[in-house]
Formats: structure tokens, sequence, C-alpha cells
């Protein structure tokens, strides 16, 4: 069974830091990996994935991840937090080698405050 | 373009009612899903549909019903609503093969009483 798991439910970091939100994940085969954001009120959108190659990948509104095979981890990162970057996260997974559906996985969710 | 539609984006039922969310996507997509968002519980899907015409239970199905209606159109039906089915339901829709992201809907808040 495949599995995303994002220790911290909360993350804050004061404006103009680096910011990292940490996922890992399990898998039997080759993963596909994904982070999404959620803003109050509104649907999961699509930050970056990542499918194969190079292990950094970059997104959508300055965001990037890091593709750990040894540490089964896909941590996203950004250099600089902005106050709008205040959201929930996502990371999920799924298995490329599955047939059929393709089940994807969500973790629980991480909880971004940026301080000013 | 609009994405995934969703209807309605409030509702308030009593215990044993019964309700129709509405999916609509102008993406041509054919995969479209159902989940459910509640607390501390992250996103779990309910049902989807690989392709017109074929619908599949996902992790939590009991209680709901689901109609693809045609390629665009994924319905989810609540028969007879319960309080553990207060949740925040969103569609997703997804070309069929690949890598491919989830594109979602701006959720349906659901309150049974």
């Amino acid at each position: 069974a495949q599995s995303v798991a994002q220790p911290e439910d909360q993350v804050n970091v004061a404006e103009g830091n680096p910011l990292t939100v940490k996922c890992t994940y399990s898998v039997s085969g080759n993963p596909y990996l994904f982070w999404y954001v959620q803003y109050p009120n509104r649907g999961l959108q699509f930050l970056l994935k990542y499918i194969t190659g190079d292990n950094l990948v970059k997104g959508s509104y300055g965001f990037e991840a890091e593709f750990n095979k040894s540490q089964t981890s896909f941590h996203l990162k950004k250099p600089s937090a902005l106050v709008s970057d205040s959201a929930l996260y996502f990371c999920a997974v799924r298995d490329s080698n599955s047939g059929g559906y393709q089940k994807v996985t969500f973790g629980t969710g991480t909880k971004l405050q940026v301080i000013p | 373009n609009a994405g995934v539609t969703q209807t309605p984006k409030f509702q308030v039922l009593k215990t044993g009612q019964s309700m129709t969310l509405q999916c609509a996507q102008d993406m041509n997509h054919n995969s479209m899903y159902w989940y459910r968002q509640d607390p501390g519980m992250g996103l779990r899907l309910i049902y989807y549909s690989a392709s017109e015409g074929t619908t599949d239970k996902g992790e939590v199905p009991n209680g709901y019903n689901v109609s693809r209606l045609n390629k665009r159109e994924f319905s989810l039906r609540l028969e007879s609503a319960a309080p553990s089915q207060t949740s925040v339901y969103f569609c997703a829709s997804r070309e069929g093969q690949g890598a491919g992201e989830l594109f979602f809907g701006e959720g349906s808040r659901l309150t049974v009483l």
C-alpha cells in the first residue's frame, strides 16, 4: 500500500526567510510525486510534480521541490517566503508502475503561516 | 476557461434527506473523481470514473452513488444523508493516462444536521 506523511501540521516562517514543507512517501514502484496548494475556501491547485529525471523540480510561484530516492522524500522549498504563500499544502504520490486507475494518495496537509 | 465547476457551493441537509452534487469539466479529460476533505485526514477518494461509461469505488464509497452522465459530467448522490457525511466535497479531473496532475473544483461544503 502506498502512503504519504507530512510530519508537520503547521510551519511558521518569517517573511523573506526560506521555507521548507516536508513530505515522505512509501510506494512499491517508482513514484510520481505532486505538491498542491489550497487557499482558504478554494479547491486545490497544482504546484509541481516529479516524474523522472532531475531531482530538483521547479514549479509555480517560485516553489521548488527536491526528490530524494534514498530518503523517500519530496520536500517543498522556496528561497524567500511571502505572506501570500500562507495556505494549506498537500503532498501526493502515485505509483507509476500500477496499471488501471493509478490511485493518488494525499498527505494530511501542512498549514504554512508566513509572518510579516 | 471554467475548468472544473461544482454545484452547489453550500448545502445544509437534515438526516435522511437526499441530494446530488453536480460536477462538470470543460478540459476534455477522460478521468473524473470525487473526494471528501475532513480536518486532519487529507483528501479521501469516494468514487472515480476512469472514462465515460465506467465508475469505480474509492476508499470511502459507503453512503454514496455516482453517475458519469457523459464525458463532461460526473455527479455524486447521497441517498440518505448522515451527520458523518458532513464534509467538503471536491470534484477533480485529469487526462486518463500518464503523469497528469489533477484539476480541482472549488468545493461543495455540505452540513448534515
